[in-house]
Parts: C-alpha cells; structure tokens; sequence
C-alpha cells in the first residue's frame, strides 16, 4: 500500500510569500499524484493531478507542483500567498489502475497579513 | 449543475443508534467511494463501489455499512457497531474507478452525544 508523507502539519506565511507544501510518497512504479484543497466544513476540491507527461504540472489558483521520480516527491508550491488561500492541503497518491487513494494527514496553512 | 449531494450537513446520534448518510450525484460517474476524516489524519476509505449492485470494503469498514442499487446514490449507515463513530464524512465519485480524479461532496459532520 501506498504511503504519503506530507511534512509540517501548519504552515505560516506572509501575504505575498512564496508557499511550499512537501509531499513525499512511497512506490516501487511512478503513481498518479494529487493536491486537493480544503476550506472549513467542506469538501476537498483538486487543485492539480499529475498522471504521465510533464513533470512540472500547472493548476487552479496559481498552484503549481513538481514530480520528482528520484526523490519521490510531489511539493506543491505557489510564488505569491494571497489571504484567500488560508486552508488545509492535502496529498493523495494512487497506483496506476489502483482503485485507491492514499492521503497524507494534511496541511493546514495560514496566512499572515 | 452536476455535483455530488450529500445530507444532512450535521447529524447528531445518541450512542446505540443507527444513522444513514445521504451521498447523491449526478455527474454518471460509475465509482463511488466514502471517507472519514478525523483531525491530523487525512482521509480513510470506508467504503467503495465501482460499479451499481457491487460494492468493496475500505480500509476502516467496521461498523459500517452501504447499498448501491442506483448508479447516482450510495447511502452509508452507520451502526451501532461504530465504536468511534464522532467524525466528518466525505463523499466522493470518478467517471472509472481507479486512478481517474475524484470529486468529492461538501461532507456530513457526524456527532454521538
């Protein structure tokens, strides 16, 4: 099974600061990569996936994350944080023609002003 | 606008009771899947369905129990069986079971008093 590790559980940054979530997974083959974003008492929401192709992988709201086959990583990174981003982010991993998504425990970012 | 329903958004038990969790979409997504949330520990998967009629255990599925006899709705009842059952329930659905995206409803806050 799956395993994903999402380093710092609360991340604190400055309005306008880069943002970085680590994502670190473990799989013998490439899997299929997530970021989901959660605002309080809702449901998670895909901010960008990455299947095959390009490693580097565009999303919503600015978002960008990085496949790294070498360092089994997924980091998801945005350059400028906007207050609006304050939420909790979460990494899910899944092997190809897996049924199953493996979720990190999450991190949950804030935002200074 | 399709999407996934879920109902009620909080729901409160007293302890020896069964209770149903609604999860209705209208996306035609053939798989459909429950997660608990608990804080710091990201999503588990209760239980799955890929296709109408068949329906597979998760990871966590005791005390737990669900039906699917209409490809839009996948009803989870949680029994009296469920020692912890205090938790935020996520639904979710994907076009093909496995690694294609999942989209998730906006959840039901389950509280045992």
């Amino acid at each position: 099974a799956q395993s994903v590790t999402q380093l710092g559980s609360h991340v604190s940054v400055s309005e306008g600061a880069l943002v970085l979530l680590r994502c670190n997974y473990s799989s013998s083959v490439p899997p299929y990569l997530f970021w989901y974003v959660q605002y309080p008492n809702q449901g998670l929401q895909l901010l960008l996936k990455y299947t095959t192709g390009a490693t580097l992988v565009k999303g919503i709201n600015g978002f960008e994350a990085e496949f790294k086959k070498s360092e089994t990583s997924f980091h998801l990174t945005k350059p400028s944080a906007h207050m609006s981003d304050a939420a909790e982010y979460f990494c899910a991993v899944s092997d190809p023609g897996d049924y199953k998504l493996s979720f990190g425990a999450g991190t949950t970012v804030t935002v200074r002003a | 606008d399709g999407g996934i329903t879920q109902s009620p958004k909080y729901l409160f038990r007293k302890e020896g009771q069964n209770v149903t969790l609604s999860c209705e979409q209208n996306l035609n997504h053939d798989a459909m899947y429950w997660y608990r949330q608990d804080p710091g520990q990201g999503l588990r998967l209760i239980y799955y369905s890929q296709i109408v009629n068949d329906f597979q255990k998760g990871d966590i599925a005791e005390g737990y129990s669900v039906s699917r006899e209409k490809k839009e709705s996948f009803p989870l009842t949680v029994t009296s069986a469920q020692k912890n059952p205090t938790a935020f329930y996520l639904c979710a659905s994907s076009i093909v079971p496995g690694t294609d995206t999942q989209y998730f409803g906006p959840g039901t806050r389950l509280t045992v008093l």
